[in-house]
């Protein structure tokens, strides 16, 4: 147990749709990155957040956004939904913006578009 | 964009030691190196980092030679549990983890 929670766990859309995935921190950590992890590859980052402010995004387009609220609870948001978005979405909390320290990992929200 | 490069698979027997090794050539004066472990339908879990040398855990060994350009991560006695995929991580800008596809350890009886 990590102590970071992700909802929904499973959701089904069809393309074209909007999706919220929801994370919340470990107590205490500031700092909140996302990654797309599809099936048989490694999970690619999207961003990072710390204290509310993108501060980190890897090459996603801009349908992908996200917000970190003060309670450092965080949404990825993805417009226009695409069958390529199907994934494994993971959130994880740090302590750092910078990181040289450990990440932890949510269970992930996975993402079928028909 | 500068990676981390590392074996796609890799078999053990249980009760064997295991070493992966990872290669991280553009990795920066800064960058800390990370190894997790992933189980499927699971988040990665962190296992462990070092900077240089030497770093050992309850669970891991983690060498770095002198040059950082590379790592090996050293499993021992491995278990029928152990059986996963082993990521290697340098971020190269900061802020920003390359994952990569790891490296897919099974561990037979």
């Amino acid at each position: 147990e990590t102590g970071v929670t992700q909802s929904p766990t499973h959701l089904i859309k069809t393309r074209g749709q909007q999706v919220t995935l929801r994370c919340s921190s470990q107590s205490g950590h500031n700092t909140v990155s996302w990654y797309q992890q599809a099936l048989g590859q490694g999970p690619q980052f999207i961003f990072q957040y710390y204290r509310e402010e993108e501060n980190g995004r890897g090459n996603f387009p801009p349908r992908f956004s996200g917000l970190q609220f003060p309670n450092y609870s965080s949404e990825l948001n993805v417009n226009a939904l695409e069958l390529d978005d199907s994934a494994l979405y993971l959130c994880a909390s740090s302590l750092a913006a910078v990181v040289s320290g450990e990440l932890f990992f949510g269970e992930g929200s996975r993402l079928t578009v028909l | 964009l500068a990676k981390t490069t590392q074996p796609i698979s890799m078999d053990s027997y249980e009760g064997q030691e295991v070493n992966i090794t990872c290669s991280h050539n553009n990795i920066a004066t800064n960058d800390y190196i990370t190894w997790y472990q992933q189980f499927p339908s699971q988040g990665p879990r962190f296992i462990i980092q070092g900077y240089k040398t030497k770093v050992t855990n309850e669970v891991a060994s983690l060498f770095i030679p002198a040059d950082r350009k590379s790592s090996t991560l050293s499993l021992p006695r491995v278990s029928l549990s152990d059986t996963a995929v082993y990521y290697c991580l340098a971020p190269f800008t900061g802020n920003q983890f390359y994952f990569g596809t790891g490296t897919s350890l099974t561990v037979i009886p």
